[in-house]
């Protein structure tokens, strides 16, 4: 198993572009989070989701969107990208039921760089 | 969101057992204490959690205060492969894991 997979590894984009970042996992995991995490510091929850259809906002969500359109996939969008949002992008997914019995499987990450 | 203190660095000897401190005294009764680590370049990997009883897994163990406000993850015999940032994270139903600056943690052969 591939486990949580993230496209694309890096990417420059220049301000006011946008982009969509994929995640894709293989576990049958129904929640699905995005995670920011800028030099020296932990990860901050952006959006995540607890199933097909539905995405909620977690701790920074401004300036990005999200969709689950399937299961497996979740993809976190900019529609106009600003140098804060620069940073190392992680996508996690966990089985469904008591999130917090649960442990959160991550990527390796999506290094973002907006000039 | 409750919050956990943990010391910023730490350094170990290679094979010798290393105890990283976590302490979360706000911590409600729901709460599950989880531990993450993050190895240069990699997401975080998860490690161990448990709620009130110490837990053992084939990584590591993980002692929790009686009271619950403190807990401490134990790597057995540390490798160069365990030197990483180790995080210490209460997550209850809310979905948000909040991760703190986490303990970076240096192996020397």
């Amino acid at each position: 198993n591939a486990g949580v997979t993230q496209t694309p590894k890096f990417r420059v984009l220049k301000t006011g572009q946008s982009m969509t970042l994929l995640c894709a996992q293989d576990m049958n995991h129904e929640y699905m989070y995005w995670y920011r995490q800028d030099p020296g510091m932990g990860l901050r929850l952006i959006h995540y989701s607890v199933g097909e259809g539905t995405t909620a906002k977690g701790e920074v969500p401004d300036g990005y969107n999200v969709s689950r359109l399937k299961k497996q996939n979740f993809l976190l969008g900019l529609e106009s990208a600003a140098p804060s949002q620069t940073s190392v992008y992680f996508c996690a997914s966990s089985y469904m039921g008591s999130s917090s019995n649960q442990p959160q499987h991550f990527g390796d990450g999506t290094r973002l760089s907006i000039l | 969101d409750a919050k956990t203190t943990q010391p910023n660095s730490m350094e170990s000897n290679e094979e010798e057992p290393v105890h990283l401190p976590c302490n979360h005294s706000t911590i409600s009764g729901t709460d599950y204490i989880h531990w993450y680590r993050q190895l240069p370049s990699q997401g975080p990997e998860y490690v161990i959690h448990g709620l009130t009883s110490n837990v053992n897994n084939r990584m590591a163990s993980l002692a929790i205060a009686e009271d619950r406000k403190s807990s401490t993850l134990i790597l057995h015999r540390a490798t160069l492969r365990d030197a990483a940032v180790y995080y210490c994270i209460l997550h209850d139903n809310n979905n948000d894991m909040r991760f703190g600056a986490g303990t970076r943690l240096t192996v020397k052969p």
